[in-house]
């Protein structure tokens, strides 16, 4: 069955510390693969992808993420988080190619920053 | 201006009532999706279009059904709302060969 976990449902940093946000997928197809941040109040921003090729991915806001096909895993990373980056974090992934396109998405950290 | 607009931003019903939640893009974008984001579930595919004659069931469809009225707006409507169906829906955009998805601002309902 395809579906994605994200292991940890709250995090709590301080702010300038570093983040690692956990995301374990399964998929029968060679994956796309999504990290979208929803801040309180808002949509979701899509903040990085990865499709193919270089395997570490940089996004918008200092994020970064790690594609790991042997373990099935897209980590989201940021060495120094700010206070703003209080929001909730999803992880998606859909397929590679045809289709509708449709994502499935986890289940979502919570991160919350502490100054 | 938004790319994609939904209306209302809140609403709060009784239970048995008709509602009705709207989506429009000005993105030029032909795929439409509806998604339900409870907490602790993520998100969850209601109904997707791929255009006005194309209008496909997710994986959450029972008591929803919607409407492609043009290739901007993709409507959702709750023909006799329950309490469970309380939740944060968000209508989502995409074009073809395009995978990522662009997301509206959502609606938050309540059904009380």
């Amino acid at each position: 069955a395809q579906s994605v976990t994200q292991p940890d449902i709250h995090i709590t940093v301080s702010e300038g510390a570093s983040l690692e946000l956990r995301c374990n997928y399964s998929y029968g197809a060679t994956p796309y693969l999504f990290w979208y941040v929803q801040s309180p109040g808002q949509g979701l921003q899509l903040l990085l992808k990865y499709f193919s090729g270089d395997t570490l991915v940089q996004g918008i806001k200092g994020f970064e993420a790690e594609f790991k096909r042997s373990q099935s895993s897209f980590n989201l990373r940021k060495p120094s988080v700010h206070w703003s980056d209080a929001a909730e974090y999803f992880c998606a992934v859909g397929p590679s190619s045809g289709g509708y396109n449709k994502l499935i998405f986890g289940a979502g950290t919570r991160l919350a920053v502490h100054p | 201006d938004a790319d994609v607009t939904q209306t209302p931003r809140n609403r709060i019903t009784k239970t048995g009532k008709r509602i009705m939640l709207e989506c429009s893009q000005t993105k030029g974008h032909d795929r439409m999706y509806w998604y339900r984001q409870d907490p602790g579930l993520g998100l969850r595919l209601i109904y997707y279009s791929f255009d006005v004659k194309d209008i496909n069931k997710g994986e959450i469809s029972d008591g929803y059904s919607v409407s492609r009225q043009a290739q901007a707006k993709f409507s959702l409507s709750l023909e006799s709302a329950i309490p469970n169906q309380t939740a944060l829906y968000f209508c989502a955009t995409t074009r073809t060969g395009v995978n990522e998805q662009f997301f509206g601002p959502g609606t938050r309902l309540t059904v009380l």
